[in-house]
């Protein structure tokens, strides 16, 4: 069956150390996204990319980086400058990065926590 | 962005019909209307869109107002595995396909 993977479900990290999120999609979209969510909220984008080799800061970017070096792959790295990292975060893909009647498909998330 | 206005919950019975409201009055002419449910720990699911006219699938209906301020998801028969936070989303952005979430309702089902 095809859709998005994201690994590992849960993830630790200790101060001042970066971690990488793995997105992974087999539905052969060409677009990919990050979200962030935090307790009893919606979900706010951090980083999104329309093709390969392509991407745009979303409205919460600072702390966050990311690489699309293959159409199927989009991992996001939580860096220490991001001083609040503790939240759900949720990878989507869609058909193609522009239109607005397109579906996104979301991964199941990985929850990231401070020790 | 463009702005939706939803309840922060409701609750209905099993097996009854469940209307869900969502406010948009300052939407454009072009903005699609987008629904996603989110069940606890888990990413959002895609529900149903629409633009002017009212749409059907095999999850629910939307149903959109003439004057597109407004629109209702309506989930037939209500199960227990319908209890989720329901989004309603304005896919407004030109060029990138960003989804600006609210707070969303939290449907209850009542067994």
């Amino acid at each position: 069956d095809g859709g998005i993977t994201q690994s590992p479900k849960y993830l630790f990290r200790k101060e001042g150390q970066n971690v990488t999120l793995s997105c992974e999609q087999n539905l052969n979209h060409d677009a990919m996204y990050w979200y962030r969510q935090d307790p009893g909220q919606g979900l706010r984008l951090i980083y999104y990319s329309q093709i390969v080799n392509d991407f745009q800061k979303g409205d919460i970017a600072e702390g966050y980086s990311v690489s699309r070096e293959k159409k199927e792959s989009f991992p996001l790295t939580v860096t220490s400058a991001q001083k609040n990292p503790t939240a759900f975060y949720l990878c989507a893909s869609s058909i193609s990065g522009t239109g607005r009647n397109q579906p996104q498909h979301f991964g199941d998330g990985t929850r990231l926590s401070i020790l | 962005d463009a702005k939706t206005t939803q309840p922060n919950s409701m609750e209905s019975n099993e097996e009854e019909p469940v209307h869900l409201p969502c406010n948009h009055s300052t939407i454009s002419g072009t903005d699609y209307i987008h629904w996603y449910r989110q069940l606890p720990s888990q990413g959002p699911e895609y529900v149903i869109h629409g633009l002017t006219s009212n749409v059907n699938n095999r999850m629910a209906s939307l149903a959109i107002a003439e004057d597109r301020k407004s629109s209702t998801l309506i989930l037939h028969r209500a199960t227990l595995r319908d209890a989720a936070v329901y989004y309603c989303i304005l896919r407004i952005i030109q060029g990138a396909q960003k989804l600006v979430f609210g707070q969303g309702t939290r449907l209850t089902i009542n067994p």
